[in-house]
């Protein structure tokens, strides 16, 4: 069963602009990450947010976490090309111990 | 990310059996791994904490993880089925889910 989810499964925006992927989840969590995976490499962690935070930044990044309506979102500002690669959401429920699940993941590409 | 370093990148196979490596330079307690088809979201298989296996995910019995030391992973694996084609990810983390996850470049599995 799928844990967390991204809400939409592709988005396309021009260099420069902002964009941001929303994620909603199921259960209570001990913290939500967000991964970026880059075609033909592994996932890599983006940020890590705790449920007793409501938002953290990493450069161009931006978290936001609201656990009474258990979603997330990541914003990325100016972007750039090789911001392409698929997003993840991914939760490690605090039913399910040291299991990570990851969302189905949202598509982003940038181009000129 | 040459922290994780896992052998082979490219695995085409019969219907004989191999073993995937992993090896963390990282001094992390957990490892972990991962299956990703093609389109789909990283998939936990395996996770081992201090060489202990943790949680055992409910794939097929042809997998068998192996964890020599803390640093080594091993996924041995027989009689490949056609469905087992995929992308074979080892990670590692500090201590558990609730921490960043360190991926390595995968094992590209394809069964003839």
């Amino acid at each position: 069963s799928q844990l967390a989810e991204e809400n939409l499964w592709a988005l396309s925006v021009h260099e420069g602009e902002s964009v941001t992927v929303n994620c909603s989840y199921k259960t209570s969590i001990t913290a939500l990450q967000w991964y970026r995976q880059k075609s033909g490499e592994g996932p890599a962690q983006l940020i890590l947010i705790r449920s007793n935070e409501r938002e953290k930044r990493n450069g161009r990044l931006r978290a936001t976490l609201d656990t009474s309506s258990q979603s997330s979102s990541l914003s990325i500002t100016a972007t750039r090309c090789e911001d392409t690669a698929v997003y993840f959401c991914a939760t490690d429920a605090t039913s399910s111990g040291q299991k990570l699940v990851f969302g189905q993941g949202t598509i982003l590409k940038v181009y000129l | 990310n040459t922290k994780i370093t896992q052998s082979p990148r490219y695995l085409i196979l019969g219907r004989a059996n191999k073993s995937l490596e992993c090896e963390q330079h990282l001094g992390h307690n957990a490892m972990y791994w991962y299956k990703q088809s093609a389109e789909k979201p990283p998939e936990l298989m395996f996770l081992y904490n201090l060489k202990q296996l943790i949680r055992n995910e409910t794939v097929p019995s042809r997998f068998i993880p192996e964890c020599p030391d803390s640093s080594k992973l091993l996924l041995h694996i027989s009689a490949v089925d056609p469905e087992d084609s995929a992308v074979y990810f080892c990670a590692s983390s500090r201590q558990g889910a609730d921490e960043r996850l360190f991926f390595g470049h995968g094992t590209k599995l394809s069964v003839l």
